[in-house]
């Protein structure tokens, strides 16, 4: 079965600074996606940035690029230039490929933007 | 273009009782899915609907049930409702045969008292 796990159930990080957020993930398919979705208190879950297994070149979303380890499993998220709008939960998902829409989710990390 | 869009926003039920949800999906996705969120769980897929079939199904009892209409709108149905069956309930739409990407609703706050 796939599992995703992120091992940092918080975090914080000072305006302007740059954090990267950890996700690894376990699954025996070749083809997939992966995601980092961000969910601010008391608000709506957002897509930030998405990653298809088959691309070795790393996804980049203006502040938002993530360094993506196929033979390690690994998909980590780095926001650059933090802003206090990123204090969110930032989950990272795994989909399979094919017409499955399933998503299997991280437990998520609590990011803190201090002014 | 309007987002995913959840109806009720608030809901508060008491055990035993029934409850639909009801989600509209961003025009022209015809994939919507669903997942329960808590606290101690966090977010569990329940069900994916497309062109009015289940596509695929989560590990949840048969309680928990869903369909979808012509015109891409989804509802879900949770009857004989437990206390654990209290959480944010989110919608999620995608176009399917182009997109992995999935787009949220704001969710259902479901409490059962």
């Amino acid at each position: 079965a796939q599992t995703v796990t992120q091992s940092q159930p918080e975090m914080s990080v000072q305006e302007a600074e740059t954090v990267t957020l950890s996700c690894t993930y376990d699954t025996s398919e070749s083809n997939y996606y992966l995601f980092w979705y961000k969910q601010p208190p008391s608000r709506q879950m957002i897509l930030v940035i998405r990653q298809e297994a088959y691309k070795q070149q790393n996804a980049t979303e203006n502040r938002f690029s993530v360094n993506f380890q196929k033979a390690a499993k690994s998909f980590s998220l780095k926001i650059s230039d933090s802003q206090l709008g990123d204090t969110a939960m930032y989950f990272c998902a795994f989909s399979n490929a094919g017409n499955n829409r399933k998503l299997i989710w991280g437990l998520g990390t609590s990011l803190a933007v201090n002014p | 273009k309007a987002g995913v869009t959840q109806t009720p926003r608030y809901l508060i039920k008491t055990r035993g009782q029934q409850v639909t949800l009801s989600c509209s999906p961003i025009s022209g996705h015809r994939s919507v899915s669903w997942y329960q969120q808590t606290p101690g769980q966090g977010l569990q897929f329940l069900f994916e609907y497309f062109s009015e079939t289940q596509r695929n199904k989560g590990n949840f009892p048969g309680r928990f049930s869903g369909r979808q209409f012509s015109n891409s709108r989804s509802e879900m149905n949770v009857s004989t409702l437990e206390l654990g069956d209290s959480a944010l309930y989110l919608c999620a739409s995608s176009r399917a045969e182009v997109e992995h990407e999935q787009y949220f609703g704001p969710g259902t706050r479901l409490t059962v008292t």
